[in-house]
């Protein structure tokens, strides 16, 4: 179903605490991709990486950072300083070749 | 940036009829569109897409159909289905930008009634 996990798939905070979303893709794409995902605003771009240890930010990236250490995986870190965390997320991958990005399930965060 | 609206938000149909969904964009050299459909909690999937270089494409019920000149693109399904019930998305992709780098419309959540 895409080789494209992120777990957990719920996930609960209190606010100001920083939580960390996984992302792991066994496709060997060399693209990554995180979405934020509210009801009516479609899917918004946080952040991207096209190679190993580079990534770039999307249009909403205050309040979050990711890493890129290794090929497979892509986490995004929450921070305290997002103001409005509590939605849901979507990773995404694409083999940098060709333009279909195949997502990930999702994890829905709630901060309360 | 890309700018992408679509329309309408909501979209409720009679089984057997047909849906059409319509997105704008505002980069001209926008080169490829993509659209999605996402069931409720499950995460997005390909269902079509089309280049700039091509107006149409079919593929068995759904067509994607492509107006640069306009900077437009429409999703038509033909003999919808309950199991059409989801939520689309359009997006577009910006000529030499980062590949795969995606901006969507708003989505259109549409129903399909028995």
């Amino acid at each position: 179903d895409g080789g494209i996990t992120q777990s957990p798939k719920y996930l609960f905070r209190k606010e100001g605490q920083n939580v960390t979303l996984s992302c792991e893709q066994n496709l060997n794409h060399d693209a990554m991709y995180w979405y934020r995902q509210d009801p009516g605003q479609g899917l918004r771009l946080i952040y991207y990486s096209q190679i190993v240890n580079d990534f770039q930010k999307g249009d909403i990236a205050e309040g979050y950072s990711v890493s890129r250490e290794k090929k497979e995986s892509f986490p995004l870190t929450v921070t305290s300083a997002q103001k409005n965390p509590t939605a849901f997320y979507l990773c995404a991958s694409n083999p940098g070749q060709g333009y279909e990005q195949y997502f990930g399930p999702g994890t829905r965060l709630t901060v309360t | 940036g890309e700018n992408v609206e679509q329309h309408p938000s909501t979209l409720s149909v009679q089984e057997g009829d047909s849906a059409v969904i319509k997105c704008t964009y505002s980069d001209s050299a926008s080169n490829y569109f993509p659209w999605y459909k996402q069931e409720l909690g499950k995460r997005p999937q390909l269902i079509i897409d089309i280049r700039s270089n091509v107006g149409e494409k079919k593929d068995q019920r759904i067509a994607v159909t492509l107006n640069k000149t306009a900077k437009h693109f429409s999703l038509h399904i033909t003999e919808t289905q309950p199991e059409d019930s989801a939520v689309y998305f359009c997006a577009a992709k910006v000529r030499g930008t980062s590949y795969g780098k995606l901006t969507f419309g708003q989505g259109t959540i549409l129903t399909v009634h028995p």
